[in-house]
């Protein structure tokens, strides 16, 4: 069972650069997420799709846009990184609008920006 | 709005300890609650849950709790091994809210043998 698989796993860009966060789940979700995690910081939501079709911005969305390209996948991307966004990004799958099921995570992006 | 608060950790016990991490909601209604285990260089998985009031969810010797009447859903384990070392997360989800689950911070446990 893949269930939400991320990639890259880890990645090392330059301050500046641009690049894609994929993740695609295979459990038939409506909705998906993306999270940033920092030390202290807990889990962080930076965008949301409830349904395929709609996204929406969470808690930290500057400097990051998100496409949600069919209902399994759902990419995370930053224009011009920046040293602020060096972070573990998770991406979670889960059913809308059922409160009683939980979410399901990929294994993350670890990422540092220089 | 919503919020869940966890002990800060990080909790470091003896193999074989019991083990409490307390968490606290604040929350209109009834949530669902869930704990979450992230063993290192893993993402989050569902450890337990409990959907209603005085519910118990259970899973892997760990136990915890649904408490309207304290607005609290405290994670026990009568016997902690050095594998359980990871960090908990406590949630709560909301029927008629946004359906965004809240988070706590986590709380990192450390077990030695």
């Amino acid at each position: 069972n893949a269930g939400v698989t991320q990639t890259p796993k880890f990645q090392v860009l330059k301050t500046g650069q641009s690049m894609t966060l994929q993740c695609a789940q295979d459990m038939n979700h409506n909705s998906m997420y993306w999270y940033r995690q920092d030390p202290g910081m807990g889990l962080r939501l930076i965008y949301y799709s409830a349904s395929e079709g709609t996204t929406d911005k969470g808690e930290v969305p500057n400097g990051y846009n998100v496409s949600r390209l069919n209902k399994r996948e759902f990419s995370l991307r930053l224009e011009s990184a920046a040293p602020s966004q060096t972070s573990v990004y998770f991406c979670a799958s889960s059913e809308w609008g059922n409160s009683n099921q939980p979410q399901h995570f990929g294994d993350g992006t670890r990422l540092s920006i220089l | 709005g919503d919020s869940v608060t966890q002990m800060e950790g990080p909790v470091t016990l003896s193999e074989e300890a019991f083990l409490t991490i307390n968490c606290t909601y604040t929350a209109t209604g009834y949530p669902s609650l869930f704990w979450y285990v992230q063993y290192p260089g893993e993402g989050l998985q569902l450890l337990l849950k409990a959907t209603k009031a005085d519910d118990k969810g259970s899973n892997k010797g760990f136990e915890a709790t649904y408490r309207k009447e304290t607005t609290s859903f405290h994670l026990e384990k009568g016997s902690v091994q050095v594998s359980d070392s990871a960090v908990y997360f406590c949630a709560l989800s909301r029927t008629g809210g946004s359906y965004i689950p809240t988070f706590g911070r986590g709380t990192s446990l450390i077990v030695h043998p």
